[in-house]
């Protein structure tokens, strides 16, 4: 049964990077069928879709979220990982990590999801 | 960039069907996703691709999508289907709608 665990700091600095990771059991990342991809819900607030990457590399950024953004992806690792720059406190959330599934070459729904992590940017 | 609306809330007697609704510009052409999301939880996938259901969810969950809004149907409500329920499409990106709160009277 596939597994995801988000791991990384919970609390950040205003300003700083926020760098998370995202272990994958229980399957290969390698897999030609999937995407994977980042989520973040702050306190009370609904779902953000963060970005997305394919294990070849390949990523979709939320338009958003963009020039903050950089996702990455290590095969050898079955890991993929998320780093937001230039973080305030209104990117403090539960980050979620949650395999793409693709349909009809794009990425489409998630399942499963990781547990969730909470961030959180104070000085 | 594309927009989903979800009502904030959705109340449905126990025992009930509930219908909790996602709008948008003809989302009845592309594929529709919903999630439920139970306090202190991760989002679970319920429906995808419109209609389909996980391994693992009730036949009492169902979907359909046509013109502008796409509908999750929860038959014979129960006091463990309260949760908040996300509606999503692939739009150039991903898109999710506000979530819904559904409280089971």
């Amino acid at each position: 049964q596939l597994q995801l665990q988000e791991s990384g700091p919970g609390l950040v600095k205003p300003s700083e990077t926020l760098s998370l990771t995202c272990t994958v059991s229980g399957g290969s990342i390698s897999s030609s069928s999937y995407y994977w991809g980042w989520i973040r819900q702050p306190p009370g607030k609904g779902l953000e879709w963060i970005g997305s990457i394919y294990y070849s590399g390949r990523t979709y950024y939320n338009p958003s979220l963009k020039s903050r953004v950089t996702i990455s992806v290590d095969t050898s690792k079955n890991q993929f990982s998320l780093k937001l720059s230039s973080v305030t406190a209104a990117d403090t959330a539960v980050f979620y990590c949650a395999r793409h599934m693709l349909y009809q070459l794009l990425p489409n729904w998630f399942d499963p999801w990781g547990q969730g992590t909470l961030v959180t940017v104070s000085s | 960039s594309y927009e989903l609306t979800q009502a904030l809330s959705v109340s449905v007697a126990l025992g009930q069907t509930a219908r909790i609704t996602c709008g948008g510009n003809k989302i009845g052409s592309k594929s529709v996703h919903w999630y439920q999301q139970k306090p202190g939880q991760a989002p679970v996938l319920v429906i995808y691709r419109d209609s389909n259901r996980p391994s693992g969810i009730p036949e009492r969950f169902s979907g359909s999508n046509s013109g502008d809004t796409a509908t999750l149907t929860i038959t014979r409500a129960q006091v463990g289907d309260e949760a908040d329920y996300y509606c999503q499409v692939w739009d150039s990106n991903t898109v999710f709608g506000g979530g819904a709160k559904l409280t089971v009277l």
